[in-house]
């Protein structure tokens, strides 16, 4: 079982809903990350969270909106969202940021399957 | 920024055969992981090898950082191993940056 708990698995919602994606992370990591996949291609990063601040933010339109409140908690809050927005998305973690020192390993959730109608 | 290639893009294998996935990447990197992700979407990270040779159970790995490439070994492969394998290096900006991806398929 991962470590890294996504809700919900699967969600549907229209263009005009708004809804969230939770992740949730009691590894004691101090990064954590948002993702975005579509089918047969790797993961792209969309936002990073360190040390519960933005630190980066992959000129993600703005219909996408991440949070932090501690640090073992990550939303994304969707609102307006186009059909191609469709995917899996997917939170991760790792212990620190992976570009300080040697990196740590990254954790990822089981992801939340999107459909937008 | 960095280049990462993998290769074989595809491959299908036996059960009970053995295979080599590879990764290049065109710079140097602080860190590099391995992920399989299975049919149903789960990404496990398997590697965690910036440089040198680790085991794990039936699979191995080896990064060769000053040539720029790494190796992951799958011995005696079963069909729980099918998916896609990932290997994603970390540049100097951060992130982590991965590659296309080899597609697994373990035949009975």
């Amino acid at each position: 079982d991962t470590e890294v708990t996504q809700t919900p698995k699967h969600l549907v919602m229209g263009m005009t809903n708004k809804k969230s994606l939770k992740c949730e992370q009691h590894m004691g990591h101090r990064a954590m990350y948002w993702y975005k996949q579509k089918a047969k291609k790797p993961p792209e990063l969309m936002f990073v969270y360190s040390y519960e601040k933005l630190s980066i933010n992959e000129s993600v339109p703005s219909r996408f909106s991440p949070e932090c409140p501690n640090s073992s908690l990550l939303n994304l809050h969707l609102h307006a969202l186009q059909p191609e927005d469709s995917a899996l998305y997917l939170c991760a973690s790792s212990q620190e940021l992976n570009w300080q020192s040697l990196g740590s390993p990254l954790h990822f959730g089981n992801g939340t399957r999107l459909t937008v109608t | 920024g960095i280049q990462v290639e993998q290769s074989p893009p595809d491959l299908i294998l036996q059960e009970g055969a053995n295979s080599t996935l590879r990764c290049n990447f065109s710079d140097s990197v602080n860190n590099l992981q391995w992920f399989h992700q299975n049919p149903w979407g789960q990404l496990i990270n398997l590697f965690y090898i910036p440089s040198g040779t680790k085991q794990n159970g039936r699979l191995s790995a080896t990064t060769v950082a000053t040539e720029r490439y790494s190796l992951l070994y799958i011995s005696s492969s079963q069909t729980t191993d099918s998916g896609v394998y990932f290997c994603a290096v970390c540049s100097n900006t951060g992130k982590l940056i991965f590659g296309q991806g080899t597609t697994l398929q373990v035949k009975p």
